[in-house]
């Protein structure tokens, strides 16, 4: 079975401009997180979405968005990009009850 | 804002040493897991504690939790070249709804295997 895939993998946006960036999650997974990297340092929380509802929101400003498709994957959209976004987006997703978290390969982006 | 700090932040040992990794946290929890990180990759799904367990093993690496002291220990037995690479402790909780997992990451400790 694929594990969580994501797109793209790496991608460079100048300031300003908006990116949108994709994730499908494991077959029969109904929630999916979004997390940030910066380098040196651990994922931070975003945003999760089970049964395309927004379950919760990390400490993110409005440029940050996201939403669920019917068919579980997901976007992840930031506008107005800063130097300061630049980093690696991990998709991840789970299943109900297991508690398992599951990672895809990340998209890094670089703002400049 | 970071949940807990993984100790040590890096550390170096010889293939066929025994590697051992802290994480400390400041909430309740329901689970922790630990991931691996290779360079520049994503994050690879190790092992999950449950809350209500003490250990836990799969393969060579062996983790204890410790609710008490709100902390948590993954041994690697046996390294190999191979286990260089980033380590992470992330918990999630309270509880806070059906199908709500958000995890809460560490700094992570960097592991250097020397063949």
């Amino acid at each position: 079975d694929a594990g969580v895939t994501q797109s793209p993998t790496h991608l460079i946006k100048t300031r300003g401009q908006h990116v949108t960036l994709r994730c499908s999650p494991i077959s029969g997974h109904k929630s999916v997180s979004w997390y940030q990297q910066v380098l040196g340092q651990g994922p931070q929380f975003i945003f999760q979405y089970y049964e395309k509802e927004e379950r919760g929101r990390g400490n993110f400003p409005d440029r940050f968005s996201a939403r669920q498709f019917p068919n579980y994957s997901s976007e992840l959209n930031v506008n107005a990009l800063l130097l300061g976004d630049s980093a690696l987006y991990l998709c991840a997703s789970s299943t109900l009850g297991s508690g398992t978290v599951y990672f895809g390969e990340g998209s890094w982006l670089t703002v400049v | 804002s970071q949940q807990g700090e993984e100790d040590p932040q890096a550390l170096s040992i010889q293939e066929g040493e025994n590697a051992t990794m802290n994480c400390s946290y400041k909430t309740s929890i329901n689970n922790l897991q630990w991931y691996r990180q290779n360079s520049g990759r994503g994050l690879v799904h190790l092992i999950l504690i449950r809350s209500n367990e003490r250990e836990k093993h799969s393969g060579r690496l062996r983790v204890t939790l410790d609710t008490s002291k709100k902390s948590s220990s993954l041994l690697i037995t046996a390294s190999r070249a191979a286990d260089t690479a980033s380590y992470f402790c992330a918990t999630d909780g309270p509880y806070s709804g059906a199908g709500s997992y958000q995890l809460t990451f560490g700094k992570g400790t960097k592991l250097s295997v020397i063949p």
